[in-house]
């Protein structure tokens, strides 16, 4: 059972550099979130899906892309990195955008993002 | 937008001592859900307790309980028996509508407890 599952686990990029953080999940979840996570500053949720075909922004978008193109995968796209998206990016899902007690968040492990 | 304000930047606690931890949020709903998330050095995101609005007893979870105020929105953590593996950042999150046909998890800005042998 993998759950949610995000790949690469840390990742290095020079700024203006592009790339894709992955995220995938097995639990035929219908929502799927993008959060990071700053020292002091909680997590912040960047974008969400409600379900293929659906995205929407979250309180952080800028600089971010996303899409869903399938219920499993959400994939993160930074366009040209900035040093101040050096964080950590948490992807989580969950069976339903609204039963938050029977279906909570499930999350990934992370990915540690260092842009230089 | 909803927010969630957690005080207590850092905590400790000595071992097998009660902790709690603070917790208030603003929001024009009455109907959501409040939970607690665990984060240990290994940055996995762990659930260890929710809460229903509308349920007006404290949700308990063996050695976590928590002590939900509707009317002041406040939703502290207690720890009882508290545990080595207890140390670790402590998040409180809110999941309730945040508009547009969507509901949105926020979570305040963590409380690190540290567990004194």
């Amino acid at each position: 059972n993998a759950g949610v599952t995000q790949t690469p686990k840390f990742q290095v990029l020079k700024t203006g550099q592009s790339m894709t953080l992955q995220c995938a999940q097995d639990m035929n979840h219908e929502y799927m979130s993008w959060y990071r996570q700053d020292p002091g500053m909680g997590l912040r949720l960047i974008h969400y899906s409600v379900g293929a075909g659906i995205t929407d922004q979250g309180e952080v978008p800028n600089g971010y892309n996303v899409s869903r193109s399938t219920t499993e995968d959400f994939p993160l796209r930074l366009l040209s990195a900035a040093p101040s998206q050096t964080s950590v990016y948490f992807c989580a899902s969950s069976y339903s955008n609204r039963n938050g007690v029977d279906s909570p968040l499930h999350f990934g492990n992370g990915t540690r993002l260092t842009v230089t | 937008a909803q927010t969630v304000t957690q005080s207590q930047p850092e905590m400790s606690v000595q071992e097998a001592e009660t902790v709690t931890l603070s917790c208030t949020y603003d929001t024009s709903e009455s109907d959501y859900y409040l939970f607690w998330y665990k984060q240990p050095p290994s940055r996995q995101m762990i659930l260890v307790i929710r809460q229903e609005a509308y349920k007006q007893q404290n949700a308990t979870e063996n050695r976590f309980s928590v002590n939900f105020q509707k009317a002041a929105k406040s939703f502290s953590l207690k720890i009882s028996d508290s545990q080595l593996g207890d140390a670790a950042m402590y998040f409180c999150a809110y999941w309730g509508y945040s508009g547009a046909g969507s509901y949105q998890l926020t979570f305040g800005k963590g409380t690190k407890l540290s567990v004194i042998p």
